[in-house]
């Protein structure tokens, strides 16, 4: 089956720090793969995706590049900031087949960033 | 665009009650899910319907849980009786959703359940 693996939270950085959150991902298929993040109170929002190997997503200074020879989706930012507090979840998508756009979605994983 | 659109955005009921929450998803998207949030559980998918059609209930967690949707735009998620532990924020998203392609869901704000 389908599954994706986030690095376990919670993740606590000062602001202007360096962000990673791993995300690793098994999948039957050609799948796409995205990131997306829930402020509080908030549903999720797309952050970024990609929809082949090799291909980077970016959005609003956040990177993840679509590595198919490690599975991997790592989300990655050069200097975070307070706002940028929030629940991050990595999701993948299959194409072909009866999916009508089902995305499986990992555990989530909580930043937390400090002034 | 007004997005997807939940409603009641918070909902206090006792236990044994009916509860029923609502979608209404974004124009012109043909698949519709409901999701469950909880700090125990995380993200859980509970039902997802293309064209209307219920497709995978299979995380409905029990009977007491049914979800319909009547109309290209309009879902109701419904819990009879309630229970203290299905306090949760349940959440509804839409796709466009056409056969095998892989779309971008498109998240409504939540309804927060609280079932004392």
């Amino acid at each position: 089956g389908n599954s994706v693996t986030q690095m376990e939270g919670p993740v606590t950085l000062s602001e202007e720090a360096f962000l990673t959150i791993n995300c690793t991902y098994t999948a039957t298929g050609y799948p796409s793969l995205f990131w997306y993040v829930q402020y509080p109170g908030e549903g999720l929002q797309l952050l970024l995706k990609a929809t082949k190997a090799d291909d980077k997503g970016s959005n609003k200074g956040f990177e993840a590049t679509y590595r198919k020879e490690t599975t991997s989706f790592h989300l990655e930012k050069g200097s975070v900031q307070v706002s940028d507090s929030a629940v991050y979840f990595c999701a993948l998508g299959i194409s072909g087949g009866t999916s009508y756009g089902k995305l499986t979605f990992g555990q989530g994983t909580i930043l937390t960033v400090h002034p | 665009d007004a997005g997807v659109i939940q409603s009641p955005r918070h909902e206090v009921t006792e236990m044994g009650q009916e509860v029923t929450l609502r979608c209404k998803p974004i124009s012109g998207h043909n698949s519709l899910f409901w999701y469950r949030q909880t700090m125990m559980r995380g993200l859980e998918l509970l039902i997802y319907f293309n064209n209307n059609v219920p497709i995978d209930d299979s995380g409905m967690p029990e009977d007491r849980f049914s979800a319909k949707m009547p109309n290209a735009s309009f879902s109701t998620l419904k819990i009879q009786p309630s229970e203290p532990r299905d306090s949760a924020v349940y959440f509804c998203a839409s796709s466009e959703g056409y056969g095998g392609a892989v779309y971008e869901q498109y998240f409504g704000p939540g309804t927060r359940l609280t079932v004392t």
